[in-house]
């Protein structure tokens, strides 16, 4: 299994500025994703995180808002940028080897709250 | 979107086994079949998963019918501490192998 750490756990910010989450692992994985999970909703999906490239975003997501960097294959970013209230959440990173019979492990999350 | 369904929530008294349906009609011969479930305010966390043979482990076992329309996650006794949203997942070849998240089953235990 993969321990995954994310920072921070949680914050509050003000609207109209952003925030950058960081995910480490304490190994080497295929694919790193993030996840939103709203207030009493499901997860969903944010983006792939792809190593040495451009992050592959999900329908309803741009990067603009949620920039991503991957430099190397332990660690991944997430901004949130030009927060709105309606971005607070729960964002949570999610690592795996990208088969379909292997499990994926997912970070604490970080739960913000804006202002 | 999720090629599940589960029932929005159940209730299981404690130390009895909890039996948690899901229905996955439409999968494919080589889709897998995962469960997580995700504790108030934590990650989620993996359980189980499982092709077309059931599957046991420390955690739960995993029933899968022999047409692969349906499963069912059974909890052998379950605790207090096992109350949480449980999620049914099929991992899909076209969506590249990606977790996609249904509403999940709320699971309350109680003593």
């Amino acid at each position: 299994s993969a321990v995954i750490s994310q920072k921070p756990s949680r914050d509050i910010c003000q609207r109209g500025t952003s925030l950058t989450i960081q995910c480490q692992v304490d190994s080497q994985v295929t694919m790193m994703f993030w996840y939103r999970q709203q207030p009493g909703q499901s997860l969903t999906l944010i983006a792939t995180a792809n190593q040495g490239s451009e992050a592959t975003y999900e329908s309803g997501f741009v990067i603009d808002k949620f920039p991503i960097s991957r430099p190397n294959l332990t660690f991944s970013t997430l901004t949130v940028s030009n927060m709105s209230p309606e971005d607070s959440s729960i964002y949570l990173c999610s690592v795996d080897s990208g088969g379909m019979n292997t499990e994926a492990f997912f970070g604490q999350g970080t739960r913000l709250t804006v202002v | 979107d999720a090629k599940t369904t589960q029932p929005p929530s159940m209730d299981c008294a404690e130390g009895r086994a909890a039996n948690l349906p899901c229905n996955h009609s439409t999968i494919s011969g080589n889709e897998y079949v995962y469960w997580y479930r995700q504790i108030h305010s934590q990650g989620p966390q993996y359980i189980i998963h499982g092709l077309k043979n059931n599957e046991t482990n420390e955690m739960a076992s995993l029933i899968i019918t022999e047409d692969r329309k349906s499963s069912t996650l059974i909890l052998p006794h379950a605790t207090l501490r096992d109350t949480a949203v449980y999620y049914c997942i099929v991992r899909v070849m076209e969506y590249g192998n990606k977790l996609v998240f249904g509403a999940g089953t709320i699971l309350r235990v109680k003593s």
